[in-house]
């Protein structure tokens, strides 16, 4: 069975800074996805940004990129020139490769907050 | 292309009752998959359906709940004599075939039950 953890309940910066959030996963297997979500109060779950296990390359999407380092099992996301609208929770996200039976494990999430 | 849709938003029944929570997959996808979001915790996985089967309900109480995706119309999450602690957000996501995807689901709204 596949774990992910979040260690950092709850995260708060300043308006126009960088944040990381951590994320470590356990898994056996060797072709899988990783994910974050993001939750905002309307509970909507937005897709951020998404990892192929056999991509080294980090992900990028706009203020959005990813630390992938498979060996150590860790998926960190960065958001750089952090806004207002980033306030949500964020979800760190595994799926095993051609859609495990049970889809998605997620971590408890990070509650993010962007103060003005 | 219209997302996912989950209907009622918001359900309120009293203990005993049953509650009926209804999502329509995105157009030209066939796997559904139903996961359950209590107050401050991450998603947990439900039940994965395909058009007339259920592929796994591991994550699915055994007595009270049930879940079916027919042929025609929308996907059923069906909780009967309902208590307190069924109170959550149930999300629904769907994809299409697994083996061909590239791993992401798409969300539903969620409805949120509440249990008097």
């Amino acid at each position: 069975a596949q774990t992910v953890t979040q260690s950092q309940p709850e995260m708060s910066v300043q308006e126009a800074e960088t944040v990381t959030l951590s994320c470590t996963y356990d898994t056996s297997e060797n072709n899988y996805y990783l994910f974050w979500y993001k939750q905002p109060p309307s509970r909507q779950m937005i897709l951020v940004i998404r990892q192929e296990a056999y991509k080294q390359q980090n992900a990028t999407e706009n203020r959005f990129s990813v630390n992938f380092q498979k060996a150590a099992k860790s998926f960190s996301l960065k958001i750089s020139d952090s806004q207002l609208g980033d306030t949500a929770m964020y979800f760190c996200a595994f799926m095993i490769g051609g859609g495990g039976a049970d889809g998605l494990t997620f971590g408890k999430g990070t509650h993010l907050i962007i103060q003005p | 292309n219209a997302g996912v849709m989950q209907n009622p938003r918001h359900l309120v029944r009293r203990r005993g009752q049953e509650a009926r929570l209804r999502c329509s997959p995105m157009k030209g996808h066939s796997h559904v998959y139903w996961y359950r979001q209590l107050p401050e915790e991450g998603l947990k996985f439900m039940v994965y359906l395909q058009k007339e089967n259920i592929i796994d309900e591991s994550g699915m109480p055994k007595e009270r709940f049930s879940a079916e995706f027919p042929k025609e119309g929308p996907s059923i999450l069906r909780i009967q004599q309902v208590v307190r602690g069924d109170s959550a957000a149930y999300f629904c996501a769907s994809s299409p075939n697994p083996g061909q995807n590239t791993g992401e689901l798409f969300f539903g709204e969620g409805s949120r039950l509440t249990v008097l």
